[in-house]
């Protein structure tokens, strides 16, 4: 049982460039999640998949699309990389929302230079 | 909207000493309320909950108690060791998909 994973752990891009973020629970959770994690600002919430099919805008979500390809699967898109992302993006999934416990993944540290 | 606000870091201590991490929130409803932690290079875990008024959440030695009145989640452990040094977020979440997170604190716990 891994939990939630994340690929990959680092990368670095150029202004400009595209990347995927991939992310896989095998919790056979219903909601899934991509956060940033910024020093002295907590994290905020990107996109959410409340269950498969469906996402939903986050607090910060300019510059950045998902796909909920399946159950098990949430990505996370930067279609035109911009300094202003660089930051550790967190995939975290649930059962549901309402209260139940996120559990997350062990982060991707991403630099745009 | 929903907030979390939570004292600032660092915080340096010596082992066995006591830790208190104050965390106060805003929220329209009755929020749950977690307390997660995040060790060097890794991602959160959470350490403790509570679902309302009162109730008190606990692990690893660490305790907070839902206090409606005050809006308040305060973390205490008794008697700290090093393997406790990392950052401590307070987090609500208001019965939707949204965790909301205070800013973290991090805590260095010295031999």
């Amino acid at each position: 049982n891994a939990g939630v994973t994340q690929t990959p752990k680092f990368q670095v891009l150029k202004t400009g460039q595209s990347m995927t973020l991939q992310c896989a629970q095998d919790m056979n959770h219903n909601s899934m999640y991509w956060y940033r994690q910024d020093p002295g600002m907590g994290l905020r919430l990107i996109y959410y998949s409340a269950s498969e099919g469906t996402t939903d805008k986050g607090e910060v979500p300019n510059g950045y699309n998902v796909s909920r390809l399946n159950k098990r699967e949430f990505s996370l898109r930067l279609e035109s990389a911009a300094p202003s992302q660089t930051s550790v993006y967190f995939c975290a999934s649930s059962i549901t929302g309402g209260g139940y416990e996120q559990y997350f993944g062990p982060g991707t540290r991403l630099t745009v230079t | 909207g929903n907030s979390v606000t939570q004292m600032e870091g660092p915080v340096t201590l010596s082992e066995e000493a006591f830790l208190t991490i104050n965390c106060t929130y805003t929220a329209t409803g009755y929020p749950s309320l977690f307390w997660y932690v995040q060790y060097p290079g890794e991602g959160l875990q959470l350490l403790l909950k509570a679902t309302k008024a009162d109730d008190k959440g606990s692990n690893k030695g660490f305790e907070a108690t839902y206090r409606k009145e005050t809006t308040s989640f305060h973390l205490e452990k008794g008697s700290v060791q090093v393997s406790d040094s990392a950052v401590y977020f307070c987090a609500l979440s208001d019965n939707d998909y949204k965790l909301s997170f205070g800013a973290g604190t991090t805590v260095t716990v010295r031999a």
